[in-house]
């Protein structure tokens, strides 16, 4: 079975333009999350969507990003201008139910805003 | 506030059993649960702890103590593949992850 696919892995821009993240997650899985990386902040949840529906955004960092997931099997994460402090790993997730279900992680973008 | 707390490092040796613990501060409180991350690469998930007790999967065991908001993953018998890091994070009303553990393994 193919696992949570992301795209692109490796994405370098310069300040102010836009990026776009995309996830495919597994199929089934009725739940979606973003996630963001660095070394000062570790693992954040940026948002997370159940079928199809933004159910929590808290973790967004400011109106520079937004998030949709138009069908079960696709979402974008978008940056907007984007920023150097940007950079990252932005990681998708999907799982069956948010609880006890593991969260099936993709191998994640890895984001350098010069 | 909503926080996890675990070590920033341990150091273990080949063969060894290690500990890892977390604790977690938060009202909305369902289970916990570990990912192992290796240097370049994604989380994976571990075990997940809804009750109190111990949970055994293979060389890896996670214990959970709701009264005393805290737990823990147990790794016998340990391999140099071992060496990752490692994350509690609390499934809830909020899903946070703790800021990870980095296991290093001595031969």
């Amino acid at each position: 079975d193919a696992g949570v696919i992301q795209s692109p892995r490796h994405e370098v821009t310069e300040m102010g333009q836009e990026v776009t993240l995309r996830c495919k997650p597994i199929s089934g899985h009725d739940y979606l999350f973003w996630y963001r990386q660095t070394m000062m902040r570790g693992l954040e949840l940026l948002i997370y969507f159940n079928n199809n529906v933004p159910i929590d955004d808290s973790g967004m960092p400011e109106d520079r990003f937004s998030a949709k997931m138009p069908n079960a099997s696709f979402s974008t994460l978008k940056i907007q201008p984007s920023e150097p402090r940007d950079s990252a790993v932005y990681f998708c997730a999907s799982s069956f139910s948010g609880g006890s279900q593991p969260q099936h992680f993709g191998d994640g973008t890895r984001l350098s805003i010069l | 506030g909503q926080s996890l707390e675990q070590p920033s490092e341990v150091t273990a040796v080949e063969g060894a059993i290690v500990q890892i613990n977390c604790t977690y501060q938060t009202s909305g409180f369902y289970g916990l649960s570990w990912y192992q991350q290796h240097d370049g690469g994604a989380p994976t998930f571990l075990s997940y702890n809804a009750l109190d007790g111990l949970e055994e999967t293979g060389r890896f065991s996670s214990f959970l103590s709701r009264s005393d908001s805290y737990g823990y993953l147990l790794l016998q018998e340990l391999q140099m593949k071992d060496s990752a890091s490692y994350f509690c994070a609390q499934q809830g009303d909020k899903i946070i992850f703790g800021k990870g553990t980095r296991l290093h393994i001595l031969p």
